[in-house]
């Protein structure tokens, strides 16, 4: 079945530690994303990528990188820089068309303790 | 700046209850507004709204868009408890197709 994969589910860091979250997609979709979400808030853009090799800065991207080697790919490397990175962190990717769709990953729990 | 304002943030009702949600947005490059519901995971699609006017319906949920007035509601009829969780709204913007959200309304409907 075609869909977004995210890993992993749960994960730990020491304060200090880069750490870096995967995002596979199986969807031939073009365009990819990484969303922040914190507790009771809605989601915020971190970085997208339209096409390979390419990405842009959303609204929080200080903090964090990306890369886009791939299609299928589009993994977060949440760095020392980001200064509060305990959140949960949705991938998502969409076809870019006018139809809906965007698919959402599973999502990661990130907490740095 | 782009921006989503959804209301009421948090809403407690009794199974049975019906209630409506809102939405209003301010973004450029308007392509659609999307619904979602989110159980503690990922968030669930529901609804795409593209033109004014039209109401989109899904069993006892249904929505509608006002893009003169840069506004939208869901409605929910006859709630049950597994309504709850917290409803996201979402404008599309044309081009890079970013979803700009807001902060979501949590939903708790009690038995």
């Amino acid at each position: 079945d075609g869909g977004i994969t995210q890993s992993p589910k749960y994960l730990f860091r020491k304060e200090g530690q880069n750490v870096t979250l995967s995002c596979e997609q199986n969807l031939n979709h073009d365009a990819m994303y990484w969303y922040r979400q914190d507790p009771g808030q809605g989601l915020r853009l971190i970085y997208y990528s339209q096409i390979v090799n390419d990405f842009q800065k959303g609204d929080i991207a200080e903090g964090y990188s990306v890369s886009r080697e791939k299609k299928e790919s589009f993994p977060l490397t949440v760095t020392s820089a980001q200064k509060n990175p305990t959140a949960f962190y949705l991938c998502a990717s969409s076809t870019g068309a006018s139809d809906y769709g965007y698919t959402f990953g599973s999502g990661t729990r990130l907490t740095v303790v | 700046e782009d921006k989503v304002v959804q209301s009421p943030l948090s809403l407690v009702v009794h199974e049975g209850d019906t209630v409506t949600l809102n939405c209003s947005y301010e973004v450029t490059n308007f392509r659609s507004l999307l619904w979602y519901k989110q159980e503690k995971k990922a968030p669930t699609f529901l609804f795409m709204l593209t033109s004014s006017g039209i109401e989109k319906k899904s069993g006892r949920l249904s929505s509608i868009l006002d893009k003169k007035e840069l506004f939208s509601i869901l409605n929910i009829t006859a709630t049950q408890t597994g309504d709850s969780a917290v409803y996201l709204c979402a404008v599309v913007q044309g081009g890079s197709e970013k979803l700009v959200f807001g902060k979501g309304t949590k939903l708790t409907v009690n038995p």
